[in-house]
């Protein structure tokens, strides 16, 4: 059964600074994997999904990178802003359902 | 941004009563989801679709049961609800199994 985890839980950055945000899973066996952004309240907004083939996708100041092998995946953020400030959970699909298996989230405060 | 609406948007109801809960698409897309979101275990698949009258369960189907009848439309449906059901509801979509799932904005359901 695929396990997806998210680390750090929470993490809180000043404005400006640039961060990396980690995602790791147990069956390197994925076709792609998704990051979202999920505002208060709000539902879930795709940022990028980057197919297994692929190692890196960028989408401004985004870049998502993917390491089957290790099961690992990043998203890095350069130049942070307040309005970054969210939680970002990254999925996979699997099964014959393609269903998505979601971690658990990072809640990110980026500090004025 | 996809176009996904979900109604209603928030619900109150009662024990016992029965619910269903609207996922429409304008994006002709050909899979469906239904996940609920719930602290401490993230998103899960309640059910979902491959096509019209094509549906199935997903990890958490237990007391929920699903129709799509047409291909922008796909219905969840509590049918007694208990307040374990309390939660937030996202509808999904996607063009093919391994592409890209685009979310709603969520349906918030508390049941007293």
């Amino acid at each position: 059964k695929q396990e997806v985890t998210q680390i750090p839980a929470a993490l809180s950055v000043p404005e400006g600074e640039n961060l990396v945000l980690n995602c790791s899973f147990t069956d390197s066996a994925i076709y792609n994997l998704q990051w979202f952004r999920q505002d208060p309240g709000k539902g879930l907004t795709s940022l990028l999904l980057i197919q297994s083939s692929q190692r890196e996708q960028t989408s401004g100041r985004l870049n998502a990178s993917l390491d089957k092998s290790s099961g690992r995946s990043t998203l890095y953020i350069a130049a942070s802003q307040p309005g970054d400030s969210a939680t970002y959970l990254c999925a996979v699909p699997g099964g014959s359902n393609y269903k998505l298996t979601f971690g658990k989230g990072t809640l990110l405060t980026v500090n004025p | 941004d996809a176009g996904i609406t979900q109604s209603p948007r928030h619900k109150v109801t009662e024990t016992g009563t029965p619910v269903t809960l609207r996922c429409h698409q304008t994006e002709n897309h050909r899979y469906m989801y239904w996940y609920r979101q719930d602290p401490g275990h993230g998103l899960r698949l309640i059910h979902y679709s491959y096509g019209v009258k094509d549906t199935d369960k997903g990890e958490v189907s237990d007391g929920y049961s699903v129709s799509r009848s047409k291909t922008e439309d796909f219905l969840l449906t509590l049918e007694s609800a208990t307040s374990s059901q309390t939660s937030v509801y996202f509808c999904a979509i996607s063009l093919s199994g391994l592409y890209e799932q685009y979310f709603g904005p969520g349906t918030r359901l508390t049941v007293t």
